[in-house]
C-alpha cells in the first residue's frame, strides 16, 4: 500500500483536460511544498513533470500544470494528446522519518 | 548531456544479496545526491534511500534499514546499491536517480533500471 493515494485511472479525449489528484497527510504534502510529478511509459524511467507543486523542469510542456490544497495536491493535463497516455505518480518529502513518499499511481488513457 | 548508467539484469535465489551500480556522466558525480528507488511489477515506485557522494552520508527508508547499503567510489564515480537476504518479492527494477544538491526534487535525470529477479 503505497504512502500517497490516487485514483487508479483518468481518461480524456484528445484537447481535453484532466486532473489527477494525490492526496497525502500533514506530515508529507500538507506539510511541505516538496511535491513532485512523474510521467512513466511502459518500460521506461519515470520523467520529472513537476517539482516543488508547480514548477517544471526545461522542456516540459506548459500543459502540465501542478497545484496543492491541503494534503491534497493535484496534475492537470490540458490538451490531451496521445502521447499522454502513460502512467502518473506523485511523490513527496515526508517529515515523519525524512524520507520519500510516492503515490501507487494513475493510469491515463486518451481515449 | 546527464546520462546515469545503471549493470544489467540480475536472477538470485532467496537469501542471496545483489549489488546494483550506477555511473553518472555530464555533471559532478560529487554534486548531487543519489536515490534509489525501486518498482515491482504493476506497482508504484518505492524509495530506498539516499546516498550524498560527496561525504558517504546515507538514509534509508526504515522498512530496508540494515538490509540495504548504498556506497559510492568516487575514484570511478560510480554509485552502488546493495540488498542483502533477498526474497520474491524483492523482485522489481532498480533505479537510481539524482538530486542536486541545492535542490528539493528527486529525479531529473534516472538511470534505465536494473531488472532484480528473486527465484528459486
Amino acid at each position: 500500500q503505497s504512502a500517497l493515494t490516487q485514483p487508479p485511472s483518468a481518461s480524456g479525449s484528445p484537447g481535453q483536460s484532466v486532473t489527477i489528484s494525490c492526496t497525502g497527510t500533514s506530515s508529507d504534502v500538507g506539510g511541505y511544498n516538496y511535491v513532485s510529478w512523474y510521467q512513466q511509459h511502459p518500460g521506461k524511467a519515470p520523467k520529472l513533470l513537476i517539482y516543488e507543486v508547480s514548477k517544471r523542469p526545461s522542456g516540459v510542456p506548459d500543459r502540465f500544470s501542478g497545484s496543492k490544497s491541503g494534503n491534497t495536491a493535484s496534475l492537470t493535463v490540458s490538451g490531451l494528446q496521445a502521447e499522454d497516455e502513460a502512467d502518473y505518480y506523485c511523490s513527496s518529502f515526508s517529515g515523519s522519518n525524512n524520507l520519500w513518499v510516492f503515490g501507487g499511481g494513475t493510469k491515463l488513457t486518451v481515449l | 548531456q546527464v546520462q546515469l548508467v545503471q549493470s544489467g539484469a540480475e536472477v538470485k535465489k532467496p537469501g542471496a544479496s545483489v549489488k546494483v551500480s550506477c555511473k553518472p556522466s555530464g555533471y559532478s558525480f560529487t554534486g548531487s545526491y543519489m536515490h534509489w528507488v525501486r518498482q515491482a511489477p504493476g506497482q508504484g515506485p518505492e524509495w530506498m534511500g539516499w546516498i550524498n557522494p560527496n561525504t558517504g552520508a546515507t538514509s534509508y527508508a526504515p522498512r530496508f534499514q540494515g538490509r540495504v547499503t548504498l556506497t559510492r567510489d568516487t575514484s570511478i564515480s560510480t554509485a552502488y546499491m546493495e540488498l542483502t537476504s533477498l526474497r520474491s518479492d524483492d523482485t522489481a527494477v532498480y533505479y537510481c536517480a539524482r538530486q542536486p544538491l541545492d535542490e528539493t526534487h528527486v529525479g531529473d535525470y534516472w538511470g534505465q533500471g536494473s531488472l532484480v529477479t528473486v527465484s528459486s
